[in-house]
């Protein structure tokens, strides 16, 4: 048991579908994050929020959209994905004060395809 | 920008084999480094870190030293069981203008341990 939670565990959506996956951190944690990780390639960080402030947004398309109500929750929501963007959607989280020496712990990640 | 570099795999071992797993770096500051390993259908828990030069990481028998001179992060383990087959993940934490301490992973190596 991590204390991250992702749901739902697996998704399959068409190109036109919206949906949205949950992240939630039973840690007093302060710092959020979202990472996408494809076959053979090495995990890309997407999304930070540290104190509910999102500090990063590495590039990534718009038809990806994260949400920070609170310092437990985040969300991930989708909508026209592209097939290239099937692949585990992991989120972490962190302390958020402890600088570089910070370990994130990870929740299971989300599967998603997109048909 | 920072890097991580980490050898291929898949590594395959059979039980008890002493098990050496590559990691090199590159990074602009003085960062801290992370060894990850994910377990098939999990999401990724922190195995060992070092925060500093010449620190060793130790954790369920793995060990890691911190080479600045080197720039390395090489992962051991003397006698492998079957239970440690798993993706093992190089990750550096190093300041980032935009994200504060994000973590920078290298690509994986798989390990399969048979018996």
């Amino acid at each position: 048991e991590t204390g991250v939670t992702q749901t739902p565990r697996h998704l399959v959506m068409g190109m036109t579908n919206k949906k949205s996956l949950k992240c939630e951190q039973h840690l007093g944690h302060n710092a959020m994050y979202w990472y996408k990780q494809s076959a053979k390639k090495p995990l890309e960080l997407m999304f930070v929020y540290n104190f509910k402030e999102q500090t990063e947004n590495n590039s990534v398309p718009s038809r990806f959209s994260p949400e920070c109500p609170n310092s437990s929750h985040l969300f991930l929501h989708l909508h026209t994905l592209q097939p290239e963007d099937s692949a585990l959607y992991l989120c972490a989280s962190s302390q958020g004060t402890s600088g570089r020496q910070e370990t994130q712990y990870f929740g299971p990640g989300t599967r998603l395809l997109v048909l | 920008g920072d890097s991580v570099t980490q050898m291929e795999g898949p590594v395959t071992l059979s039980e008890e084999a002493f098990l050496t797993i590559n990691c090199t770096y590159t990074a602009t500051g003085y960062p801290s480094l992370f060894w990850y390993v994910q377990y098939p259908g999990e999401g990724l828990q922190l195995l060992l870190k070092a925060t500093k030069a010449d620190d060793k990481g130790s954790n369920k028998g793995f060990e890691a030293t911190y080479r600045k001179e080197t720039t390395s992060f090489h992962l051991e383990k003397g006698s492998v069981q079957v239970s440690d087959s798993a993706v093992y993940f190089c990750a550096l934490s190093d300041m980032n203008s935009n994200s504060g301490y994000a973590l920078n992973f290298g690509k994986g190596t798989s390990l399969l341990v048979t018996p």
